[in-house]
């Protein structure tokens, strides 16, 4: 069974760009959560979809967002790029949304802003 | 505010010995803890969890125990092999409102010397 698939894995942008970053989750499983780290700052949480609805968001700029499609594919874009921004950016899924669902994460997209 | 606080910012232990990881959590309403572990440049990975109705988890080498009471849980490895050596993350789920919000600690670096 095929885990969760991040791409790109590593991009350079410049300051003012906009970048979108894709994830596809584990054939099966319709939640999806973004999660942002940076050295220091453990895994922030930006937001989670379920049947392509925003359910959960995190303290994070509008510049942030995010969306899922009809399949549980999720991307999720950083307009206005800063250098702050630069980060591993993590996509988790999971079964449904429950208390106690296990998350399991993709290996991530490495975003460095310049 | 951080909801799931890891204070021991890093660990060093004898390979053979128990490694102890701490966390501690301040919302009351959280009822499900995970613990992931996480390579450098790869995702994290779920290591163990365990529900609130429970006070101790085994799985292998690995157990978890929770005291709700003092709002506290531990990762117990025994024995620690240098394969462990990672960054460890507590995480945290569950409440009235954010039932898929995982919330997580800012981790322990945990190294097992050989």
């Amino acid at each position: 069974k095929a885990g969760v698939t991040q791409t790109p894995r590593y991009l350079i942008k410049t300051r003012g760009q906009q970048v979108t970053l894709s994830c596809s989750p584990i054939s099966g499983h319709r939640s999806v959560s973004w999660y942002q780290q940076t050295p220091g700052q453990g895994l922030q949480f930006l937001f989670e979809y379920f049947s392509e609805t925003q359910r959960n968001k995190g303290n994070f700029p509008g510049r942030f967002s995010g969306r899922q499609f009809s399949n549980s594919r999720s991307e999720m874009n950083v307009s206005t790029l800063e250098l702050g921004d630069s980060a591993l950016y993590l996509c988790a899924s999971s079964l449904k949304r429950a208390p106690g669902n296990t998350i399991y994460f993709g290996e991530g997209s490495w975003l460095t802003v310049v | 505010d951080q909801q799931v606080k890891q204070n021991s910012p890093s660990l060093s232990v004898q390979e053979g010995r128990i490694s102890i990881l701490n966390c501690d959590y301040t919302n009351s309403m959280f009822d499900y803890f995970l613990w992931y572990k996480k390579y450098p440049a790869e995702g994290p990975t779920f290591l163990i969890s365990i529900s609130s109705i429970k006070d101790k988890n085994e799985d292998g080498r690995f157990t978890v125990f929770l005291n709700k009471s003092a709002k506290h849980l531990s990762l117990h490895i025994v024995p620690s092999q240098p394969g462990d050596s990672a960054v460890y993350f507590c995480a945290a789920s569950g409440g009235s409102t954010s039932y898929d919000k995982v919330i997580f600690g800012p981790g322990t670096s945990l190294s097992v010397i050989p």
